[in-house]
């Protein structure tokens, strides 16, 4: 199995652009999450999904944020515009079930300047 | 929201056990105590989980109190490969789904 792959692993982009980020689960894994981490507010939720519906996006910190999950085999983070307080690695995970362990990817490091 | 603490730092000798303590004075009855680890530049990763019992894998042992408001993550005989950042998190019941929780974990130093 190889894991859960997000791809790019490094951006850097200039603020006010578009910026997607994407996330191939684990097959059979039926629930997807959306991370955040720095080091000021360490690992945040930003999102999750449930067989592929999204169940809880509170943590998403505005509109310029959103997420989608057309199938069960990919998802896309999207921010715009971008600003540098995004900044940021953002990891993808996947879970089997409900109570099991979650499965992250390797992330992407966000840089907006 | 329950919520654990943990140390901020602890320091061990490699190939010598170690044992990370965790409160979760808080929890309730569906809580499940997650352990993750977290090496330099890599995301997340599983240890272990339980939810009354104590759990053993081939990474590590979970001791969970008989009151669960505290848990012992062990790492039976620790490599300079299990120097990470360690979280002792719990996975709660909202709204009909399962949510981790994640605090500022423990770094666990290992001298050789």
């Amino acid at each position: 199995d190889a894991g859960v792959i997000q791809s790019p692993r490094h951006e850097v982009t200039e603020m006010g652009q578009e910026v997607t980020l994407r996330c191939k689960p684990i097959s059979g894994h039926n629930s997807l999450f959306w991370y955040r981490q720095t080091m000021m507010r360490g690992l945040e939720l930003l999102i999750y999904f449930n067989n592929n519906v999204p169940i809880d996006d509170s943590g998403m910190p505005e509109d310029r944020f959103s997420a989608k999950m057309p199938n069960a085999s990919f998802s896309t983070l999207k921010i715009q515009p971008s600003e540098p307080r995004d900044s940021a690695v953002y990891f993808c995970a996947s879970s089997p079930d409900r109570v099991g362990g979650y499965t992250f990817g390797s992330g992407t490091r966000l840089t907006v300047v | 929201d329950a919520k654990t603490t943990q140390p901020n730092s602890m320091e061990s000798n490699e190939e010598e056990p170690v044992h990370l303590p965790c409160n979760h004075s808080t929890i309730s009855g569906t809580d499940y105590i997650h352990w993750y680890r977290q090496l330099p530049s890599q995301g997340p990763e599983y240890v272990i989980h339980g939810l009354t019992s104590n759990v053993n894998n081939r990474m590590a042992s979970l001791a969970i109190a008989e009151d669960r408001k505290s848990s012992t993550l062990i790492l039976h005989r620790a490599t300079l490969r299990d120097a990470a950042v360690y979280y002792c998190i719990l996975r709660e019941l909202r709204d009909s789904n399962y949510q981790l929780i994640w605090g500022a974990g423990t770094k666990l130093i290992i001298k050789p």
